[in-house]
């Protein structure tokens, strides 16, 4: 089985100050973790992805996670928000054993103000 | 381009009649996927197929239906017997392997808004 939580349901930053999305999971399985953004009416877009290699995950638009195993974490990071990062960010976690399905966190609604 | 297509953007329909969106992709994905997403929620699985002529449900198939005669095409069917239909559904394809331990990302359309009146 495998559950992912995420801590706030909104975050609010101003525009050039960090940004912090939390993210606790649980896995019977090895996991693979994502984080996806979804802006209004489109679909959603693969930010990053930590598949066993390094902890420290790179992603686009300047975003990061770090996987912290004993911490049963996977928070997303950026150091400086900008305007068009106002959207909903999915922390997912997926194992082929349970047959590569996504359980999706309950999303994090961003709003950058300027 | 290689990608997921989905049709139409916007979709409405009366109550009692049944409606079939589509999903087409061109990245060669053995498995495609039909979420559901409702206002301030995150996505729920309805089916998933990983080949051809294969499908299994997810964790709220009642009231649909899919078909996978293709590699390519995984049409959804909205039945007359699902209580809600209104919704946002969204396609997605992923590499699928029994060889590898780690779950794959998956790729998604840009959803199909449904709305029955």
């Amino acid at each position: 089985a495998q559950s992912v939580t995420q801590l706030d349901s909104h975050v609010s930053v101003s525009e050039g100050t960090p940004v912090l999305l939390r993210c606790n999971y649980s896995s019977s399985y090895s996991p693979s973790l994502f984080w996806y953004v979804q802006h209004p009416n489109k679909g959603l877009q693969l930010l990053l992805k930590y598949t066993s290699a390094a902890t420290l995950v790179k992603g686009i638009n300047g975003f990061e996670a770090e996987f912290k195993k004993s911490e049963t974490s996977f928070h997303l990071t950026k150091p400086s928000a900008h305007m068009s990062d106002a959207a909903e960010y999915f922390c997912v976690v997926s194992a082929q054993a349970a047959g590569n399905k996504l359980t999706f966190g309950g999303g994090t609604r961003v709003l950058v103000k300027p | 381009d290689g990608g997921i297509t989905q049709s139409p953007k916007y979709l409405f329909r009366k109550e009692g009649q049944n409606v079939t969106l589509s999903c087409e992709q061109n990245l060669n994905h053995d498995a495609m996927y039909w979420y559901r997403q409702d206002p301030g929620q995150g996505l729920r699985l309805i089916y998933y197929s990983q080949i051809v002529n294969d499908f299994q449900k997810g964790d709220i198939a009642e009231g649909y239906s899919v078909s996978r005669e293709k590699k390519e095409s995984f049409p959804l069917t909205v039945t007359s017997a699902q209580k809600n239909p209104t919704a946002f559904y969204l396609c997605a394809s992923s590499i699928f392997s029994q060889d590898s331990l780690k779950g794959y990302e998956q790729y998604f359309g840009p959803g199909t808004r449904l709305t029955v009146t």
